[in-house]
Formats: C-alpha cells, structure tokens, sequence
C-alpha cells in the first residue's frame, strides 16, 4: 500500500527539542521531494520545509529557519524533521507529504502526528 | 515571504450555486505557480489545482482556477454536496512557498 506513517509527536516543554519521523512504503521513497506542513488545531495550513530527492537541497519557511532541519534517509525510505528551540505557536499536527513532479505539489499525505509545546 | 490574502473568510451558498473565491499576493507570484487545495474535516489537503489553471488528477471540471501575477480565483461552477469544505492557495513560485489563510465554504 502507496502511504505515509508520521510519529514522534507528544508533549515537549518551550526550549525543547523533538525529532518527527515519516516512514513511506509502496513507492521509491528516493524518487520523490517531500515536504513538511503543519496545521494548528482549529487554524490554517503551514508550509514549514521541503527537501529534494537526494536530500542535498532544502528550503524551510521564514518562521522555522534556523530551528528545524528536514533530512531522508533514502536506505529507510524514512523522512525526519528535527525542531529545537520549540515555542508554543509550532503546537500543531505535522504531516508529512510526497511531491508529484508534474504539479510540484503534494499528491500524498500522511495522517499527521500531533505536536504540543507546553510547559 | 510573500503573504496572501484570501477573500472572503466564509462564504454562505446552497448547493447548486457558483463559488469564486479569491487569492492575491503581496507580490507577484512567478510563473504564476498558484495552487488551491481543499480540505474537509478530519483529512489531509487535497490538491485541486496548480500552475493557477490546470486541474489535478481526478479533479471535476467544476473546479476552475484563473489569475495571474498578484489576484487568483477558484470558481466552483455548481457546487455539489461534497465541495462545502475549506480552501486554501498557495504560491511556489517563490520562497518560501506559502499558503493563504482559508476561505470556508459552508451549506447556506
């Protein structure tokens, strides 16, 4: 089955860190760009990061640069978001999706996995 | 970044009737790489149209998109039951990419 399995979310102090995982399965995971974007409960979507096939190049949003990191693992066909220096506003749940090259956009997402910066 | 602002934040119409919603930029979006997504409850975004016009896969001709540089628009000819959901642009055409807020479309 062609799908994306996020984990890692959970409840983490201001100042914290946590590591976000995406495993992808029934495609070549090392054919594809991916992307990070994440949606606060009740609020908009966030475009938070992107990452070429190779994992060689790398864009993220203004509000996330120099916090997070997006890296692959293209042997574990598995996709990771590191965020350090966590702050209440990036409470949200974070989905993983896989870029489709032709429209440059998501054609697949994951189910998301829930963040929460609290004290 | 560029910021864009949707209109109107919710929109009131009965099933049947045409929806335009609209997208503008703070600055001109290149190549007009302007996509819209729809999202109901509970699920992931779905990709309804990029490159400001073309159709995603799968997509009803009832879904339109137009615009260029700074004013976008989605028109839903005639919406059916399952388009009352929340829609969102997004421009990649310059980075960071970014999405609008949202304008909701709800059952009159």
């Amino acid at each position: 089955e062609v799908q994306l399995v996020e984990s890692g979310g959970g409840l983490v102090q201001p100042g914290g860190s946590l590591r976000l995982s995406c495993a992808a399965s029934g495609f070549t995971f090392s054919s594809y760009w991916m992307h990070w974007v994440r949606q606060a409960p009740g609020k908009g979507l966030v475009w938070v990061s992107r990452i070429n096939s190779a994992g060689l190049s790398t864009t993220y949003a203004d509000s996330v640069q120099g916090r997070f990191t997006i890296s692959r693992d293209n042997a574990k066909n598995t996709l990771y978001l590191q965020m350090n220096s966590l702050r209440a506003e990036d409470s949200a749940v974070y989905y993983c999706a896989r870029e489709e090259s032709v429209s440059q956009q998501p054609d697949l997402w994951g189910q998301g996995t829930l963040v929460t910066v609290s004290s | 970044e560029i910021v864009l602002t949707q209109s109107p934040g919710t929109l009131s119409l009965s099933p049947g009737e045409r929806a335009t919603l609209s997208c503008r930029a703070s600055q001109s979006v290149y190549r007009s790489y302007l996509a819209w997504f729809q999202q109901k409850p509970g699920q992931a975004p779905r990709l309804l149209i990029y490159g400001a016009s073309s159709r995603a896969t799968g997509i009803p001709d009832r879904f339109s998109g137009s615009g260029s540089e700074t004013d976008f628009t989605l028109t839903i000819s005639r919406l059916e039951p399952e388009d009352f959901a929340v829609y969102y642009c997004q421009q990649y055409g310059n980075s960071p990419r970014t999405f609008g807020q949202g304008t909701k479309v709800e059952i009159k």
